[in-house]
């Protein structure tokens, strides 16, 4: 176990429904991470939270809506999403984000979401 | 523009074998690179972090390589198990920006 848990671990959902996924870390890290992994690509950073302050939003659509009410807890808000969308979303933590020192991200077993 | 690519793309050997993985880079400038493994149905777990000076590094079986006049680094296992099979991702950080440039990984399976 890395110390980083995400539910629910798999989600199939409709063009029209809303969900959210949730990312509970345990590690006491003061940074957060929402990533999309989708198959033979890299890693594509979504958002970062950095002491519960949202300092990357790498140009997602608003369909994803972010929500980091403390350090530990990240949510990951989905609406009208499209069958383009199905991915496996991972969360990550880390002591901080940025900086000159390079701190490991510990990652969630992810979400695999089928949008249908 | 950077960029991480690695080589191949999917690999498979038979348990007992030595194997190595590629990762050629863009990024500029450099402040290091990680290797990950990912399990199926897991997370990327960081295997070892390199940094600029730093030439070798091992990690049990694992031994990692940075040349950073080439811009290449690869992965070496050793002795290969059947819990090897997982995708491995490098992933370079930019010095400028701290941004993290992900490859699209490697995908090894090992045959009994």
């Amino acid at each position: 176990e890395t110390g980083v848990t995400q539910t629910p671990r798999h989600l199939v959902m409709g063009m029209t429904n809303k969900k959210s996924l949730k990312c509970e870390q345990h590690l006491g890290h003061n940074a957060m991470y929402w990533y999309k992994q989708s198959a033979k690509k890299p890693l594509e950073l979504m958002f970062v939270y950095n002491f519960k302050e949202q300092t990357e939003n790498n140009s997602v659509p608003s369909r994803f809506s972010p929500e980091c009410p403390n350090s530990s807890h990240l949510f990951l808000h989905l609406h009208t999403l499209q069958p383009e969308d199905s991915a496996l979303y991972l969360c990550a933590s880390s002591q901080e984000w940025g900086g000159t020192i390079s701190h490991e991200q510990y990652f969630g077993p992810g979400t695999r979401l089928t949008v249908t | 523009k950077n960029q991480v690519e690695q080589s191949p793309q999917s690999l498979i050997i038979l348990e007992g074998k030595n194997c190595t993985l590629q990762c050629n880079y863009t990024v500029s400038p450099f402040s290091n690179l990680r290797w990950y493994k990912q399990d199926t149905g897991r997370g990327p777990v960081s295997l070892t972090i390199m940094t600029f000076s730093e030439n070798t590094k091992s990690n049990g079986r694992y031994t990692a390589t940075l040349d950073a006049d080439t811009k290449q680094s690869s992965l070496h296992i050793t002795a290969s198990q059947l819990s090897d099979s997982a995708s491995y991702i490098c992933v370079v950080r930019s010095d400028s920006n701290y941004q993290l440039i992900w490859g699209a990984g490697t995908k090894l399976i090992i045959k009994p």
